[in-house]
């Protein structure tokens, strides 16, 4: 079955500093998302990728934040200058609506800003 | 704004017995999900429910969906350990225009006791 490959898996970093989160989503998939989940709650949209570029963004996601998808294939998250309130887990997802299996999530990477 | 609440948030269960987690929605959703987590791990899908009266069932697990009362519930049958776990629910808003993005309820932290 395919999957979602994210790396790193634990990313720690010094606040202030920037880090760059990457995910090779399915490939033949339409719709790319990151999401995060902070530590013992929900998971939250972060923004999606559609046609080469953001579809939707949450307030979540301000000028810090940025996503690119350089080659067709490794989708990234980019967090110019981290805060401590970035700790969180990042998925990484992807989907083709026209399937009617569900998305398919990546197993994650911790940040952890110190 | 789409709204997803479950309850309850917090579940423990002795081993055998039966119970349903709830998961409402606020608004006209085109696709409701399942989703398993064990701690520090990613999403697991465990369905996809996709019209009103959708019953699907993998071993003890059996997801339904009522969209006229924006409800669907997720029945456990004779609970064992194994299904220790947080369990989500998760809504698209309608329609290609909401980018097919997640809305997901706070989780509910099953605990099934010997």
């Amino acid at each position: 079955e395919p999957e979602v490959t994210q790396t790193p898996s634990h990313q720690v970093t010094q606040m202030g500093q920037e880090v760059i989160l990457r995910c090779v989503p399915i490939s033949n998939h339409l719709y790319f998302y990151w999401y995060r989940q902070i530590l013992g709650q929900k998971v939250e949209f972060l923004v999606s990728f559609y046609n080469n570029e953001i579809s939707e963004k949450s307030e979540i996601f301000d000028d810090q934040f940025s996503v690119e998808r350089p080659d067709g294939s490794n989708f990234t998250l980019k967090i110019r200058s981290t805060k401590l309130e970035d700790s969180a887990m990042y998925f990484c997802a992807s989907i083709d609506p026209r399937e009617n299996y569900g998305y398919t999530f990546g197993s994650g990477t911790r940040l952890t800003v110190v | 704004e789409l709204k997803v609440e479950q309850n309850p948030l917090f579940l423990s269960m002795q081993e055998g017995k039966n119970y349903t987690i709830y998961c409402n929605y606020s608004t006209t959703s085109d696709r409701l999900y399942w989703y398993r987590q064990d701690p520090g791990k990613s999403l697991e899908s465990l369905f996809v429910l996709l019209s009103n009266g959708a019953v699907k069932q993998e071993g003890r697990l059996m997801a339904s969906l009522d969209t006229k009362a924006r409800l669907s519930t997720l029945h456990i049958t004779a609970a064992v350990h194994d299904l220790s776990a947080t369990y989500f629910c998760a809504v698209t808003s309608m329609g290609g225009g909401s980018n097919y993005k997640l809305t997901f309820g706070k989780g509910t932290l099953l605990t099934v006791n010997p």
